[in-house]
Order: C-alpha cells, then structure tokens, then sequence
C-alpha cells in the first residue's frame, strides 16, 4: 500500500527561523507529488506540484524540491502568516487519480 | 470567486438521518473529487468523476455513501443513516484534463462541509 510519511509533526518557529519540512513516500513510479497549504476549518489550498526527481520550485517564501524517495518544503525567513497545516500528497502510478495525503505537518510561527 | 464552492459549509444532524451535500466545480473543470478529512490527518479520497461518470469509488465509500454528477457540472454526496463516525469535513476538488494528455492534473479543493453527527 502506498505510504506517505511527513515529519515533523509539529514545528515551532520564531519569525525569520527558517527550516524544512519532510514528506517521504514510497509510491513507485511517481506521476506527481502535490505540497498543499490548509488553514484551520478551511480547503487545503494548492501550492506545488513536482513530477521528477530534482525538481524544484518556489513561491515566496516557499520552495520545494523532490528526490526519489523524499520531497522537501523549505521555509524562508517565516512570517507569522505562513502559520498553517501543510500537507503532501502522491499521485501513483497507473489509472488511479485519487491523491495519497499525509497528515500534515502543523507550523506555528510566532512573532 | 471562481474556485471550487460547496454548500452547506457546516451541517449538524441526528443519527439516523439523512444529509446531502452539493459542490459546484471551476467552470471548466471536467473532474471532481470527494474527500474526506478527520481530525489531524489528511484527506481521503472518497470517489471521482469524469464528466458525468463515476469512474472510481473508495472502500471507505459504504453502501451508506451515494454520489451523483448529473450533466456533468455539479455534483451531491449523499449520506443515509448517518452515524457517528461520519463526522468529519467532506471536501470537494475539482481539475481539468485536456484529452490525449498524459496527465497529472492539479486538484483545487474547496472549502469543505463541516457534518457533525449527534
């Protein structure tokens, strides 16, 4: 059964902290690894989607990188606003077009 | 606004009835998505749609679950004799697939139905 596995948990940041979050998986054979944002009692909102192993992408503060295994979410210089839940999730091989979330990793950045 | 809405936003009930919940798509959008999302964990993936057409349902889907996208634009979830366990945000999404593509084609959530079960 496909996996995904993000840690920490939780992070705890100070403003301007900066740090990474993890997302492992062990889907094989890839179509595509999604980083969700999702405030308390709302939608997740998109962010990134990677397809390939050493790709990477950024939005603000925000960058992502995928490897073959594992992805990264690296945090710049945090605000309190990017206090949120962020969520990873696979696309696997072959007709299925369900995603495979995490649970999330909750960031607190405090001013 | 031209996401992804749904309707109700939050919904409580007693056990035993009946819920439906609507989701309005982005316009252009061909396929939509039911998740489903507990508490501290992320969503999961309930059923989808091409168009009009069912084309995959989950085992977490009960004989309780029913999901209709009539003409292809919006679409209901229906859940009868709710219980307890039912408890839980249901949420939406909604993508494009452009045909003869190989696609991995990104997911836009809505906002979610909050359904509490009493």
């Amino acid at each position: 059964e496909d996996q995904v596995t993000q840690s920490p948990e939780a992070l705890r940041l100070q403003e301007g902290e900066s740090s990474s979050l993890n997302c492992s998986y062990t889907v094989s054979g890839l179509r595509g690894l999604f980083w969700y944002r999702q405030d308390p009692g709302k939608g997740p909102e998109f962010l990134f989607t990677l397809y390939s192993a050493g790709e990477e992408k950024e939005k603000e503060r925000l960058k992502a990188t995928l490897t073959k295994k594992e992805s990264f979410l690296h945090i710049t210089a945090p605000k309190p606003e990017d206090s949120a839940t962020y969520l990873c999730a696979v696309l696997p091989p072959g007709s299925a077009r369900q995603l495979t979330f995490g649970s999330g990793t909750q960031l607190t950045v405090l001013p | 606004d031209t996401g992804v809405s749904q309707d109700p936003r939050h919904k409580i009930t007693k056990r035993g009835q009946n819920v439906t919940f609507r989701c309005d798509p982005i316009s252009e959008h061909n396929r939509l998505y039911w998740y489903r999302q507990t508490l501290g964990q992320g969503p999961e993936f309930l059923t989808y749609f091409q168009n009009e057409a069912q084309l995959e349902k989950s085992r977490l889907l009960s004989d309780r679950f029913s999901a209709e996208r009539p003409k292809g634009s919006f679409s209901t979830l229906e859940i009868q004799r709710t219980e307890q366990g039912d408890s839980a945000m249901y949420l939406c999404a909604s993508s494009l697939n452009r045909r003869g593509r190989t696609s991995t084609d990104t997911q836009y959530f809505g906002p979610g139905t909050r359904l509490t079960v009493l």
